[in-house]
């Protein structure tokens, strides 16, 4: 299947520092990626729809300053989470739609400390 | 919430016997697909369904769908112990950005 990579898989930073996380697709195009966040032992949440070369689409309640988008081209989204705290820390995969199928990357651990 | 909701939140058998984990949702959707997540991983696609169809197999893995019920059952026959993982149900629903929603999950283990 397609492959997709997120990069980096663990990341540490300080609280008020901000964290970028990116997710490519290495052998196909996406024009739609999507970003989610998993706390311990729960689904995924959905936070936003990245589109290529327009405004994200935010979900409700997900903070369109705190958690900024970015979908560069065809094949590079980022995610980069602002002025981070303690609460951010969570884990964050990316999906890029392929087809009918949404293909993963191996997700990011963020702790904020 | 569009959020569908699985049954059971966690399942706990013998290597050999056969898994079962049920997913509902809310509104009209476009497929349905199963994923299974191995902790602190990544997701990996197992199975689409979709609306139009009712029954699907591959491999060890049989997969239905009512949408009458909205409701559907992942199957897992003969389970092994490296089946262990979290099971998650995702819908797309019919229109927007083919956007996928989780549904809470199941967190199978599967004991030798």
């Amino acid at each position: 299947g397609a492959v997709v990579s997120q990069h980096p898989s663990r990341v540490i930073c300080k609280s008020g520092t901000s964290v970028k996380i990116e997710c490519r697709s290495l052998d196909f195009q996406a024009t739609t990626m999507f970003w989610y966040r998993q706390f311990p032992k729960k689904s995924l949440m959905l936070m936003a729809t990245s589109n290529e070369g327009s405004k994200a689409t935010y979900e409700q309640g997900v903070e369109k300053d705190k958690f900024l988008i970015n979908h560069a081209s065809l094949t590079l989204s980022t995610l980069t989470v602002t002025s981070a705290h303690p609460e951010d820390s969570s884990f964050y995969i990316c999906s890029a739609q392929g087809g009918t199928e949404a293909f993963f990357g191996q997700g990011t651990r963020l702790t904020v400390v | 919430s569009q959020q569908g909701e699985e049954d059971p939140q966690a399942l706990s058998i013998q290597e050999g016997e056969n898994a079962t984990m049920n997913c509902s949702y809310k509104t009209s959707i476009n497929n349905l697909q199963w994923y299974r997540q191995n902790s602190g991983r990544g997701l990996v696609h197992l199975i689409l369904i979709r609306s139009n169809e009712r029954e699907k197999h591959s491999g060890r893995l049989r997969v239905t769908l009512d949408t009458s019920k909205k409701s559907s059952s992942l199957l897992i026959t003969a389970s092994r112990a490296a089946d262990t993982a979290s099971y998650f149900c995702a819908t797309v629903f019919s229109g927007g950005y083919n956007k996928l929603i989780f549904g809470a999950g199941t967190r199978l283990a599967v004991h030798p």
